[in-house]
């Protein structure tokens, strides 16, 4: 079993649709949790820390169960702009980060 | 604001050829990591290091070295290349939260 694993994708969805993406983790270790966006042949980037009691930023809303080893990512009222592969990220206190394989995402006009 | 800077941004090597891929950050940032990310199989670790004077493997560490010798930088040198070396390579630098990367390079072995 993958350390990270995310929905397999692709997901094609409208302007102006709610996309969700989800992933787990196997590490019960696991204390940091991080959204990265991924465009074609470009680095990876930080979308958003995900915090225990969940966090917002604009129209991107992240959640942790860590309970249930789940991270989730929502995107509301989606934009041309948002298609990207979407990478869970986890990372054990002072160590590695371990990234899931990705999920990409377009946005149709 | 520099960052993670990697060079170079393309090379093609001849299989047998050795080379070294540079990786520089300015954010004094004591750990530091090479990846490669292959279609389909995401980012693996090759190498990693938590401060200046020590390095570890990571996931797929054989063909690769590395060394620290400063906080700044983190050259990943091929041996010997070969075609299974082709990727795209990634380096990263972070604090306590957050990675942040390099522009990537992209090589292939022929």
């Amino acid at each position: 079993r993958k350390e990270v694993e995310q929905d397999p994708g692709p997901f094609n969805v409208p302007e102006g649709a709610t996309v969700a993406f989800n992933c787990t983790y196997s590490n019960s270790a696991s204390q940091s949790f991080f959204w990265y966006r991924q465009d074609c042949r470009k680095e990876p980037k930080l979308l958003m820390s995900v915090y225990s009691s969940g966090n917002e930023d604009g129209r991107f809303t992240a959640q942790l169960n860590r309970a249930s080893q789940y991270i989730s990512l929502l995107i509301r009222d989606s934009k041309l702009s948002d298609s990207a592969t979407y990478l869970c990220v986890v990372r054990s206190y002072g160590q590695n980060f371990v990234f899931g394989p990705g999920t990409r995402l377009s946005v149709l006009p | 604001n520099a960052g993670v800077t990697q060079t170079p941004k393309f090379q093609v090597l001849k299989t047998g050829q050795s080379m070294t891929l540079q990786c520089a950050q300015d954010m004094n940032h004591e750990y530091m990591s090479w990846y490669r990310q292959d279609p389909g199989m995401g980012l693996r670790l090759i190498h990693y290091s938590v401060g200046a004077g020590i390095t570890d493997q990571g996931e797929v560490p054989n063909g690769y070295n590395v060394s620290r010798s400063t906080t700044e930088d983190f050259p990943l040198r091929l041996l010997s290349a070969a075609p299974s070396q082709t990727s795209v390579y990634f380096c990263a630098s972070s604090y306590k939260a957050e990675a942040f990367f390099g522009q990537g390079t992209r090589l292939t072995v022929v």
